[in-house]
Formats: structure tokens, sequence, C-alpha cells
């Protein structure tokens, strides 16, 4: 059974404080991880793709990178404005996306 | 603006109601998407549709029901064969849907659905 799981649940970062997400997975055929940033009370937002490993991808001040069994999304100095769950979903054979738990960053001054 | 509009943002069904959410869109996309979100869980696929007047069930579609009449359109009626609807739906769309590979989806700002 594929799955996907996040950590860690919940993080707090003071302002500038760098850290890394995790999103570790096991399954068969891996046709892409995406990340995405949801808000509270809304729907999720579109981060990143990632194809194969050693792949890198960068926004702003967010790094996504890819290994053949997990995903890291690191954050460089952060500010509150970055404050929000990060989903990890990944996508298989038949394009089925599977999506971990999250994990809710709080970034304070 | 494009994008996908979910109503109403908050939803109170009675014991032995059926009730329908709304999700519309304008990004002139081919597939569309319900999925539940519990506290603790991921994201859940209920039903998904590629082409109008076609639809697939996803990992838990027992007590939902939808419909694809339109391309703009595909609402999900919650029906009372659902034990536990209580939980936050969210409607997506991409834009040509599981045929394709690596489609980013795009969410609406989803509905909470509670039980009175």
């Amino acid at each position: 059974e594929d799955q996907v799981t996040q950590s860690p649940e919940a993080l707090r970062l003071q302002e500038g404080e760098s850290s890394s997400l995790n999103c570790s997975y096991t399954v068969s055929g891996l046709r892409g991880l995406f990340w995405y940033r949801q808000d509270p009370g809304k729907g999720p937002e579109f981060l990143f793709t990632l194809y194969s490993a050693g792949e890198e991808k960068e926004k702003e001040r967010l790094k996504a990178t890819l290994t053949k069994k997990e995903s890291f999304l690191h954050i460089t100095a952060p500010k509150p404005e970055d404050s929000a769950t990060y989903l990890c979903a990944v996508q298989v054979g038949g394009n089925k996306l599977t999506f971990g738990t999250g994990t809710q960053l709080k970034v304070e001054l | 603006d494009g994008g996908i509009t979910q109503s109403p943002k908050y939803l109170f069904r009675k014991e032995g109601q059926n009730v329908t959410l709304s999700c519309e869109q304008n990004l002139n996309h081919d597939a569309m998407y319900w999925y539940r979100q519990d506290p603790g869980q991921g994201l859940r696929l209920i039903y998904y549709s590629q082409i109008v007047n076609d639809f697939q069930k996803g990992d838990i579609a027992e007590g939902y029901s939808v419909s694809r009449e339109k391309k703009e359109s595909f609402p999900l009626t919650v029906t009372s064969a659902q034990k536990n609807p209580t939980a936050f739906y969210l409607c997506a769309s991409s834009i040509r849907g599981q045929a394709a590979t690596n489609e980013k989806l795009f969410f609406g700002s989803g509905t909470q659905l509670s039980v009175l």
C-alpha cells in the first residue's frame, strides 16, 4: 500500500530560524511528488512538483529536494507570513494522488 | 480572475437530510475532483470527472453522489447514507486530468460541513 508520512506534525520557529520539513514515501512507481501550502480555512495552493531523485526547486524562501525515499522542504530565514500547513502528495501509476497529513508551521516574531 | 468557487462556506446538515455542495470553475479545465479533509488525515478522493457526463468513484465514494452536466460545474451531494459527514470538503480542477502525468491541482476555498 502506498504511504506518505510527513514530519514533524507541527513546527514552531522564530523569525529567521531556518529549518526543514520532511516527506517520506513508500510507493511503487513514483511519477511525481507535489508540495502544497494550505492556510487555515482555505484550499491548498500549489508550490512545487519534483519528478526524479536529485531534483531541486526553489521559490523565494522555500527549496524542495527529492531523493528516492523522501523529500525535504527547506525554509530559509522564515517570516510570519510563511506560517501555514504544508502538504506533500505523491503520484504513482494510474496517476493516483496520495496525500500526507501535513506539517503545521508557525513562525513567530 | 480565473479560479474555483465553492459555496456555501459553511453548511449544516440535519440527520436524514441530503445536502449539495456547489463547485464552479472558470479555468476551462477538463478535470474536476472532490476531496474530503479530516483533522489528522490526508486529503481523500471522493469522486473525479475527466469530461462532461462522466465521473469515477474515488477511495471514499460511499454516501456521496456527483453530476457533471456542464464543464464548469461539479456539484457534490452528501446523502443521508453518509453517516459521518462532518469534514472540510475541497473541490479541485486540473487541465487534463488523470490521463496526464504530474498535473497540479487548483483548489477552491472549501466548504465546512457539520451535522446538527
